[in-house]
């Protein structure tokens, strides 16, 4: 149950686009069509970004956008605001029925 | 509209136990597993493991094996996470979530474990 490879810090400009990676295995982002994405501000409760690789929950902007290919599944945030500033978490159903997260993006807006 | 509330913030001592409650309401409490988080200071979300609501059953991360016990009681809508063995290592925020992607979430229990 090794964690989910995610860059430690992606940052851009208000208005640019940048795209977080999340990198598995087959047996985790390869295997099932069940990653997630959350926005988390330590402290406080995570927030629910994306689900099943590209689904939207209701409620969060459509600058938000899930995609997969393979084993590394990417969160891509367009338009990027001063309030997207957070820590984004990938997360990803996995064999034996558990449940993996990567380590964390930390995202800045310059 | 859905909620999950936690219990308070626990302080314990290295080798005792602690048992956080997670109630839910607002949706059929049998109906959605509830998976455990955890953060501990400059660490990422890591998970703990999750519970049926429906049957009781549980499965736990290989980390926290032997150590976790998950429980719920059906009457009262509440989940609860027991950890025990505690060392200065699960310091940690703990919290509960909703669905394998958790749709929602609890407000967080911060744990303390100090001599």
């Amino acid at each position: 149950q090794s964690a989910l490879t995610q860059p430690a810090s992606v940052s851009g400009s208000p208005g640019q686009s940048i795209t977080i990676s999340c990198t598995g295995t087959s047996s985790d982002v390869g295997g099932y069509n069940s990653v997630s994405w959350h926005q988390h501000h330590p402290g406080k409760a995570p927030k629910l970004m994306i689900y099943d690789v590209t689904n939207r929950p209701s409620g969060v902007s459509n600058r938000f956008s899930g995609s997969k290919s393979g084993n590394t599944a990417s969160l891509t945030i367009s338009g990027l605001q001063a309030e997207d500033e957070a820590e984004y978490y990938c997360s990803s159903y996995a064999d034996s029925r558990t449940q993996v997260f990567g380590g964390g993006t930390r995202v800045t807006v310059l | 509209q859905v909620q999950l509330v936690q219990s308070g913030t626990e302080v314990k001592k290295p080798g005792a136990s602690v048992k956080v409650s997670c109630k839910a309401s607002g949706y059929i409490f049998t109906g959605q597993y509830i998976h455990w988080v955890r953060q501990a200071p400059g660490q990422g979300l890591e998970w703990m493991g999750w519970i049926n609501p429906n049957n009781g059953a549980t499965k736990y991360s290989q980390k926290f094996e032997g150590r976790v016990t998950m429980t719920r009681d059906t009457s009262i809508s509440t989940a609860y996470m027991e950890l025990s063995r505690l060392t200065s290592d699960d310091t940690a925020f703990y919290y509960c979530a909703r669905k394998n992607y958790g749709d929602f979430w609890g407000q967080g229990t911060l744990v303390t474990v100090s001599s």
